[in-house]
């Protein structure tokens, strides 16, 4: 009964490869997020979805691509992983954009 | 744009010291502020928050009071434990930036027995 969940917990890619992380609530809310921590615990946001619709796109590069196929769910997909993709990637949701934010657990992504 | 500062940790205390977390933040009209705590291995958790000036978040005996004069939301605890090791984490939220968190760095503490 996770709220929100994330999967894979760990994933380790070699570089040039392209990788997905999944991430549901449970919970009916509208707004969901993807932040990356850094190896410092730096946490910056990346995407943000409303009701299926994306409202931040902060500046990342296009090799990040958030899928939202319903409002339940938030998926990220990165392709041709470098070396600097390494990090721990969040999702989060609030029932709507400005509400509490809901974090799932992180997905550790190693890229070697 | 805006932003927060938090201080630089680690931060080491021992267990049942007085525990004090600086933050600062800039920011345009009224942003909402945040405690946000993340232990080990884990994702990050409420900890406590205050949406308006003067307002104290408090919880688990953790307390922050949002001083806009100063533009500061101190995170203070009276009696640290052992159990509140873990990375502490101060964000504002504004409805300039889409209503997304803005983190400071974050604050590693460790408390000793």
């Amino acid at each position: 009964d996770t709220a929100v969940s994330q999967t894979p917990k760990y994933l380790v890619t070699q570089m040039g490869n392209d990788k997905s992380i999944k991430c549901e609530q449970n919970l009916g809310h509208d707004t969901m997020y993807w932040y990356k921590q850094d190896s410092k615990k730096f946490l910056k946001i990346m995407f943000s979805y409303n009701n299926k619709e994306l409202i931040i796109n902060e500046t990342v590069p296009n090799r990040f691509s958030p899928k939202s196929p319903d409002k339940a769910h938030l998926n990220l997909h990165i392709n041709s992983l470098e070396l600097g993709d390494s990090a721990v990637y969040f999702c989060a949701s609030s029932k709507k954009a400005g509400a509490e934010a809901f974090f799932g657990q992180g997905t550790r992504l190693t890229v070697v | 744009g805006d932003s927060v500062t938090q201080m630089e940790g680690p931060v080491t205390l021992s267990e049942e010291a007085f525990l004090t977390i600086n933050c600062t933040y800039t920011a345009t009209g009224y942003p909402s502020l945040f405690w946000y705590v993340q232990y080990p291995g884990e994702g990050l958790q409420l900890l406590l928050k205050a949406t308006k000036a003067d307002d104290k978040g408090s919880n688990k005996g953790f307390e922050a009071t949002y001083r806009k004069e100063t533009t500061s939301f101190h995170l203070e605890k009276g009696s640290v434990q052992v159990s509140d090791s873990a990375v502490y984490f101060c964000a504002l939220r504004n409805s300039n930036s889409g209503y997304a968190l803005n983190f400071g760095k974050g604050t590693s503490l460790l408390v000793t027995p």
